[in-house]
């Protein structure tokens, strides 16, 4: 079984500094695909960045970059020069060998502070 | 593009009702997924297929059904409601076939509160 874990249920970040959103994950499939989604309080679910297990290089979308370390198994979101815009949800999530492995996370509350 | 749609945004069903959540795509995606999502849990995959004719269980099925007659319709049939069904729902839609495209892209939702 696979497993997503996000031990941050909340985090403040001053507006303009970088943040760092952890995700730690458990699969036993040598393929798999980590995702970062964003949630804010009207609900929708928006993609950001997308990382696979067989990338060398880590993945990067504008302000928004995943700290993948195999070994640890963690796929942490870094988000640089924080934005007011930037607060919601954050949802780390995994897709296994088939594509109806896919979890999430519980997700992390991200506040930005003025 | 419309991308995903979903009707209703919101519902309350009486306890025993029947309905149907409509999610539909028009990016000739093959992989549509429902997942509902609680306070605290994240989203939860309920069922998912993987083209015209091919559906399967995700992690919580029981109370709802399936069908995928269309690529581009993938409806969500709740035979007989109950409070515990009530959640948020999200239909989701990506096109596979390589690592990079497995991305999902989500529905805006449907609010379903169960009396």
């Amino acid at each position: 079984a696979q497993k997503i874990t996000q031990t941050q249920p909340g985090m403040f970040v001053q507006e303009k500094e970088a943040v760092t959103l952890d995700c730690t994950y458990d699969t036993s499939d040598p393929s798999y695909g980590l995702f970062w989604y964003k949630q804010p309080s009207s609900g929708e679910m928006i993609f950001l960045i997308y990382q696979g297990s067989y990338d060398q290089q880590n993945a990067t979308e504008g302000r928004y970059s995943l700290n993948f370390q195999k070994a640890r198994k963690s796929a942490n979101l870094v988000i640089s020069a924080s934005q007011l815009g930037d607060s919601a949800m954050y949802f780390c999530a995994m897709r296994g060998g088939g594509y109806q492995k896919v979890t999430f996370g519980t997700g992390t509350k991200l506040q930005v502070i003025p | 593009n419309a991308g995903v749609t979903q009707t209703p945004k919101f519902q309350v069903l009486k306890t025993g009702q029947s309905m149907t959540l409509q999610c539909a795509q028009d990016m000739n995606h093959e992989y549509m997924s429902w997942y509902r999502q609680d306070p605290g849990m994240g989203l939860r995959l309920i069922h998912y297929s993987v083209g015209a004719g091919i559906t399967d269980q995700g992690e919580v099925p029981n109370g709802y059904n399936v069908s995928r007659s269309t690529t581009e319709d993938f409806p969500l049939r709740l035979l007989s409601a109950a409070p515990s069904q009530t959640s948020v729902y999200f239909c989701a839609s990506s096109l596979g076939r390589t690592s990079s495209l497995w991305t999902q892209y989500f529905g805006p939702g449907t609010r379903l509160l169960v009396l």
